[in-house]
């Protein structure tokens, strides 16, 4: 089945940095790659996906890229601000199946 | 309102005792899976419905039943259930497959 690690398991940055966070994963048959992001005491929300048919999406201060040779996957966030400290998770799966498997979360921190 | 909700969202129960977490959309979405999410784990898929009585299993469905009788609902179910499934579940609901999924605000289990 797939396999997706997920780096680093804790980032901390300077408010007006970048933050970069970086997912592989395993089966050639993933083609769909969204991020989510969980506040404190909330379920995950979508932030951004991107699909293998492209290799890099932006949406305001975030970006996705990808890389499907190498199998892996990347968050970018510009200019960090507090309201962006909360969890991270990037997930891979087939874009027309139900199974999808999530990184183990890397835990952001921006500090003021 | 669009939202996904799930009760309760706190539970404290005993080993073997026979329970039954909610979980309700009101998108008309085809999609609906489980998730638990243990600290250094991420999230990790339990089971997943591509429609209405339509199942199957994700990663860890050992100890777990579902059901999908209607489009809006979808229960998780623990039979006899044990300290190693005290956990954080979320439900979530899609369109279709695992695009763009929407997550409930969790329920926090926990078995004695």
């Amino acid at each position: 089945g797939e396999n997706v690690e997920q780096h680093p398991s804790t980032l901390s940055v300077q408010e007006g940095d970048s933050a970069v966070i970086k997912c592989t994963y395993s089966d050639s048959a993933s083609n769909y790659f969204p991020w989510y992001k969980q506040e404190l005491g909330k379920g995950p929300q979508l932030i951004i996906d991107i699909r293998s048919n492209v290799g890099e999406k932006k949406d305001q201060r975030i970006a996705v890229t990808l890389n499907k040779t190498a199998k892996h996957f990347s968050l970018h966030i510009t200019e960090t601000q507090p309201e962006d400290s909360a969890v991270y998770f990037c997930a891979a799966s087939p874009y027309n199946a139900g199974k999808s498997t999530f990184g183990d979360g890397t835990t952001l921190t921006v500090k003021p | 309102e669009a939202q996904v909700t799930q009760n309760p969202r706190y539970l404290i129960t005993v080993t073997g005792k026979k329970l039954t977490v909610t979980c309700s959309q009101n998108m008309n979405h085809e999609y609906m899976s489980w998730y638990r999410q243990d600290p250094g784990l991420g999230l990790r898929q339990i089971y997943y419905s591509m429609n209405v009585e339509v199942t199957d299993k994700g990663d860890v469905p050992e100890g777990y039943k579902v059901s999908r009788k209607e489009k809006r609902n979808f229960p998780l179910i623990l039979e006899s259930p044990s300290p190693n499934q005290t956990s954080l579940y979320f439900c979530a609901s899609s369109v279709r497959t695992a695009f763009e999924q929407y997550f409930g605000p969790g329920t926090r289990l926990t078995v004695t």
